[in-house]
């Protein structure tokens, strides 16, 4: 069965630099939702969209922003990388039909130097 | 905020031994998920459960929802050196998660 998908899986940064990560849902998922998770800690809910539109904000930075694009593949942009910013950055894809079951994909490792 | 915890944190067994550990909250949620996670991956799902009292069972693992929504067990029986990872319980909707509980099963 096809699972989420995420690109880059590693990526390195300067300070200040700008990222952007790609997450391509599991086919007829409508729903995405980004996590980071610092060395040692749990998944942080960063922000989510639901048919295109966001749907809830959480402890996302205002450097950062995110869209879902109508392929519902969804893009998180990050602009003057901090080195607190290194993380593991996780897409998740659910579908409203389907029960709303999060499924996670591989991640991107994000390195700020 | 929906807060949950986990215990215990850490456990460390021997090959063959049985483990329960829980996730709770003073919060009710629609549905929890169980998921693993082994170092560098994502969490990969394991259950979702949505009534209360209801008990699944996935192999050698069972889950338990609280009757009241607020709380849940994972209980592995015969403990195999591939279920070593980090456990995690996440209530819907915006998936708050536990800390997670660090699984060691030593062969």
């Amino acid at each position: 069965a096809a699972g989420v998908i995420q690109s880059p899986r590693h990526l390195i940064k300067e300070k200040r630099e700008t990222a952007t990560l790609k997450c391509y849902p599991i086919p007829r998922h409508d729903t995405v939702y980004w996590y980071q998770q610092g060395p040692g800690q749990d998944p942080q809910f960063l922000i989510s969209f639901y048919e295109k539109m966001q749907s809830d904000k959480g402890s996302i930075p205002d450097r950062f922003s995110a869209q879902q694009f109508s392929d519902y593949h969804s893009e998180l942009n990050m602009s003057s990388l901090e080195l607190g910013d290194s993380a593991l950055y996780f897409c998740a894809s659910s579908s409203w039909i389907r029960g709303e079951t999060q499924y996670f994909g591989p991640g991107t490792r994000l390195l700020v130097l | 905020t929906q807060l949950l915890e986990q215990s215990p944190q850490f456990l460390s067994i021997q090959e063959g031994e049985n483990l329960t550990v829980y996730c709770n909250s003073s919060s009710v949620f629609s549905s929890l998920q169980w998921y693993r996670q082994e170092p560098g991956e994502g969490p990969v799902l394991l259950v979702t459960v949505v009534t209360g009292g209801e008990v699944k069972k996935l192999k050698r693992l069972t889950f338990q929802f609280g009757d009241a929504r607020k709380d849940s067990s994972l209980h592995i029986t015969a403990a195999q050196p591939g279920d070593t990872g980090l456990y995690l319980c996440a209530g819907y909707s915006t998936l708050t998660f536990g800390k997670g509980t660090m699984l060691l099963v030593s062969p």
